[in-house]
């Protein structure tokens, strides 16, 4: 029971570089999104996916863009890392609007 | 735009003693809600959640938490701590209108147990 899958676990970038994160789930679930986890901020919505071949932006959607690339995958990509997104990044799907979410146990990124 | 919020961004309890965790909610209709536990170095698991089924709501571990529309809360709360409870817990909210736009989550209560 693999659930949602994230890699990877952890990650340290310099300042300009770029990368993606990578979330996949096996539950068949439509909907997937990427929340970003600060000290004292609790976690707040970066982008969502609905259904497969869309995407919406949460809260804190700068500097970030995603993808929805079938039904099991959503990735975050960071084009030019910047310090302030130094984060802990999860992952999460659920069926439908008013059930739980399941969250990937996270991705530690660190921006020097 | 709904909202939540947690009194206390950390609790100390006696093993052994009531928890209670604190959790206000901000929306112009019921809303869904929802307490997550967060152990170290893991994701969020659902404690449990409120759809309009029942006041009350039992969920894993002896939680438990009453909704109470009177005072727009959704309090959690165990008769008895263990050592185990050690965690961060969030508070979270969704609309029962529809929408995918995911939980608009509190920023958490960091549950301490002394032995």
């Amino acid at each position: 029971n693999a659930g949602v899958t994230q890699t990877p676990k952890f990650q340290v970038l310099k300042t300009g570089q770029s990368m993606t994160l990578q979330c996949a789930q096996d539950m068949n679930h439509n909907s997937m999104y990427w929340y970003r986890q600060d000290p004292g901020m609790g976690l707040r919505l970066i982008y969502y996916s609905a259904s497969e071949g869309t995407t919406d932006k949460g809260e804190v959607p700068n500097g970030y863009n995603v993808s929805r690339l079938n039904k099991r995958e959503f990735s975050l990509r960071l084009e030019s890392a910047a310090p302030s997104q130094t984060s802990v990044y999860f992952c999460a799907s659920g069926r439908q609007i008013n059930e739980k979410l399941f969250f990937g146990s996270g991705t530690q990124l660190s921006v020097l | 735009a709904q909202s939540v919020t947690q009194l206390g961004s950390h609790v100390s309890v006696s093993e052994g003693a009531l928890v209670l965790l604190r959790c206000n909610y901000s929306s112009s209709v019921p809303p869904y809600l929802f307490w997550y536990v967060q152990y170290p170095n893991q994701g969020l698991q659902l404690l449990l959640k409120y759809t309009s089924a029942a006041t009350l709501v039992k969920g894993i571990n002896g939680f438990e938490a009453e909704f109470k529309k009177s005072e727009t809360s959704f309090h959690l709360t165990k008769p008895s701590a263990h050592m185990s409870d050690a965690a961060e817990y969030f508070c979270a909210v969704r609309p029962s209108g529809g929408g995918a736009d995911g939980l608009t989550f509190g920023k958490g209560t960091h549950l301490i147990i002394q032995p």
